[in-house]
């Protein structure tokens, strides 16, 4: 089973904080994904990696910086924490989709972290 | 830039009963892939089905089926026979053929009831 771990499930901090997420994936998966949900909103893409140190933004970049310096492991970074960032927080990783014949696209994710910033 | 919109916010269905959860999606392309992806309580989102818009075939996953309807930009999600542990929010999502990311409509919230 694919398994995506994030380093916590709840986290509270304060405004002007720094703040890490970090994320672990055991499948060797080429991909890996930040994303925020909020109510009414969806989960909507902070950013996404494609490979070690790559990274391209998503579609809510602001406030947020990554990182990549293993395959396996992708972080999320608030170099100073905002309330607006309260949120939960997910990460997810995939295959590549042209790694082999079969398209394997499925985006697998971890629990979450929600985060609360005071 | 592609959206997904998910216009019933919460819905609920009797135990064993079928419900249909609504998606449209809004592209200029003519190949792409949609999903829905469910968020039970607590618990960690797993794709429950996924289509490719070239397929007229509609998909069918045991008690999951969807009703694929390219013209009208519309992918809806049906559940058969109900059970508490279908309780979650659903999540439709969208990927262009090109590549990897998905957009997310805002979710479904679906309670079971007994």
């Amino acid at each position: 089973d694919v398994k995506v771990t994030q380093s916590s499930r709840y986290l509270v901090k304060r405004t002007g904080e720094k703040v890490f997420l970090e994320c672990v994936q055991d499948m060797d998966h080429e991909n890996m994904f930040w994303y925020r949900q909020d109510p009414g909103l969806g989960l909507r893409l902070i950013y996404f990696s494609y490979d070690v140190k790559m990274k391209e933004k998503g579609d809510i970049p602001e406030g947020y910086s990554v990182s990549r310096e293993k395959k396996e492991r992708f972080s999320l970074i608030l170099e100073s924490a905002s309330t607006n960032q309260t949120s939960m927080y997910l990460c997810a990783s995939s295959r590549d989709r042209t790694s082999g014949r079969v398209i394997t696209d499925t985006q697998y994710f971890g629990p979450g972290t929600r985060l609360t910033v005071l | 830039a592609q959206t997904v919109t998910q216009s019933q916010p919460e819905m609920s269905v009797q135990e064993a009963e079928t419900v249909t959860l609504s998606c449209t999606y809004d592209t200029s392309e003519s190949n792409y892939y949609l999903f829905w992806y469910k968020q039970p309580p607590s618990r960690q989102m797993i794709l429950v089905i996924r289509q490719e818009a070239y397929k007229q075939q509609n998909a069918t996953e045991n008690r999951f089926s969807v009703n694929f309807q390219k013209a009208a930009k519309s992918f809806s999600l049906k559940i058969s026979d109900s059970q508490l542990g279908d309780t979650a929010m659903y999540f439709c999502a969208f990927r262009n053929n090109a590549g990897n990311m998905l957009t997310f409509g805002g979710g479904t919230r679906l309670m079971v009831k007994p």
